[in-house]
């Protein structure tokens, strides 16, 4: 059984560019929840996808999107960059929602925007 | 706004002593609060959790207290080892339909020989 994997590992970009990161969830698992981590905090839930639909949106702006797949991967999007974006993005997938799903992290992408 | 409060940032104590790490919280709605271990490189990964209606919950050198009245909650790692060496958050999350984890700001946490 495979854990949950994330691509890039790291990725560099400029200021107004647009970002796409992957996110292969863990068998058998159908929801997805990504989280930003800045450097020296917490994570921060930015939202959650149950069987291919939004479940849950944390305080992000639109330009933050995702997206969930058939086979439950999912991708994060990020239009229109800005330095504080600049983060460790985690996703983290689970066999349902609700408190009983304990949620698996992959081991995130770094995002530096310059 | 950060509605779960961890504390201290940093900590350092001897092999063999007990570590503690005390978070608070704002939300009345949560009541589920779990502990994350993240070392280097790696994401967070569950530690232990409790809800509201016990006080204590004990998993081998591990152990939450809980303290619902002052809304307070405590992670002590008993005989600490060098291996115990990371960064841990406290979390929480209610009956919001979704399982969105509130993280604290998080402890690096040094056990030195």
């Amino acid at each position: 059984e495979t854990g949950v994997t994330q691509s890039p590992t790291h990725l560099i970009k400029t200021r107004g560019q647009q970002v796409t990161l992957r996110c292969s969830s863990q068998s058998g698992h159908n929801t997805v929840s990504w989280y930003q981590q800045a450097l020296g905090q917490g994570p921060q839930f930015i939202f959650q996808y149950y069987r291919e639909e939004e479940n849950g949106r944390g305080n992000f702006p639109p330009r933050f999107s995702g997206l969930q797949f058939p086979n439950y991967s999912s991708e994060l999007n990020v239009n229109a960059l800005e330095l504080d974006d600049s983060a460790l993005y985690l996703c983290a997938s689970s066999l349902g929602t609700g408190r009983g799903y304990e949620q698996y992290f992959g081991p995130g992408t770094r995002l530096t925007v310059t | 706004q950060q509605q779960v409060k961890q504390s201290p940032q940093s900590l350092i104590v001897q092999k063999g002593g007990i570590s503690i790490i005390n978070c608070a919280y704002e939300n009345t709605a949560f009541d589920y609060f779990p502990w994350y271990q993240q070392f280097p490189g790696k994401g967070p990964a569950l530690l232990i959790a409790i809800r509201p209606d016990v006080s204590e919950k004990k998993e081998g050198r591990f152990t939450i207290s809980f303290n619902k009245s002052a809304k307070q909650f405590s992670l002590h790692i008993m005989d600490s080892q060098p291996g115990d060496s990371a960064t841990y958050f406290c979390a929480a999350t209610g009956n919001f339909g979704n399982e969105k984890l509130t993280f604290g700001t998080g402890t690096r946490l040094t056990i030195i020989p």
